[in-house]
């Protein structure tokens, strides 16, 4: 069983959607979970990041944990078009290296 | 805002060559880390370093990888005889703290390409 585990879609939505991106994990010792944006060629870019469960909100994106099933998701409301991108989950613990997903490539149609 | 620097965005070099990727972290973070990314894969950990030295590294990161803080600013990674399969977006990333996640902050990559 893969670490991590994310669908890599793509995925393609309306402007004004509900999006939702998700992934799962088999190490129960990560403690620090996050979401990454990377647009064509470029690097990651942190958006959002939690330590251990539960939610948090900036803006239209909310990231949840859950690490009784080994879940989290990102979910943006709203959705534009400069939301097209790519999005990774990543995960650490042992506060040393990032474990990431295979990123979920996201379009969002005008 | 503060951002990591890495030079060159793309470099071609040929089989067997040494290539050495440069990178300038945020001034004020103490622990370097490289990661690479081979296209349409994910983003893999190679290495952190803190303090001059390797604190950890990955299977990957076998004898013919290196890395060096030459100056104050620098942060470099060696590949000392470059094979096809080491084509790929090298990304270097700094961090201020350890105890916390806090900025840990990625640079735009270096697109190596070994034909």
């Amino acid at each position: 069983q893969k670490e991590v585990e994310q669908d890599p879609g793509p995925l393609s939505v309306p402007e004004g959607a509900i999006v939702s991106l998700n992934c799962t994990y088999s190490n129960s010792a990560f403690q620090y979970f996050m979401w990454y944006r990377q647009y064509s060629r470029k690097g990651p870019e942190l958006l959002m990041y939690t330590y251990s469960s539960g939610n948090k909100e900036d803006g239209r994106f909310t990231a949840q944990v859950d690490k009784s099933s080994k879940y989290i998701s990102l979910f943006i409301r709203d959705s534009q078009p400069s939301d097209s991108a790519t999005y990774l989950c990543a995960m650490m613990w042992g506060n040393e290296k990032l474990t990431f997903g295979t990123g979920t490539r996201l379009t969002i149609i005008p | 805002e503060p951002e990591v620097t890495q030079t060159p965005s793309h470099q071609v070099t040929q089989m067997g060559q040494e290539v050495i990727l440069r990178c300038v972290p945020i001034s004020n973070h103490l622990y370097f880390y490289w990661y690479r990314q081979i296209l349409g894969q994910k983003v893999e950990f190679l290495v952190s370093f803190y303090n001059n030295e390797i604190s950890e590294k990955s299977e990957i990161f076998d004898d013919q990888f290196s890395v060096e803080r030459p100056d104050g600013s620098n942060f470099t990674l060696k590949i000392r005889s470059t094979k096809l399969e080491d084509s790929a977006m090298y990304f270097c990333a700094s961090r201020r703290d350890r105890g916390t996640f806090y900025g840990y902050t990625f640079g735009s990559g270096t697109r190596l390409t070994v034909v």
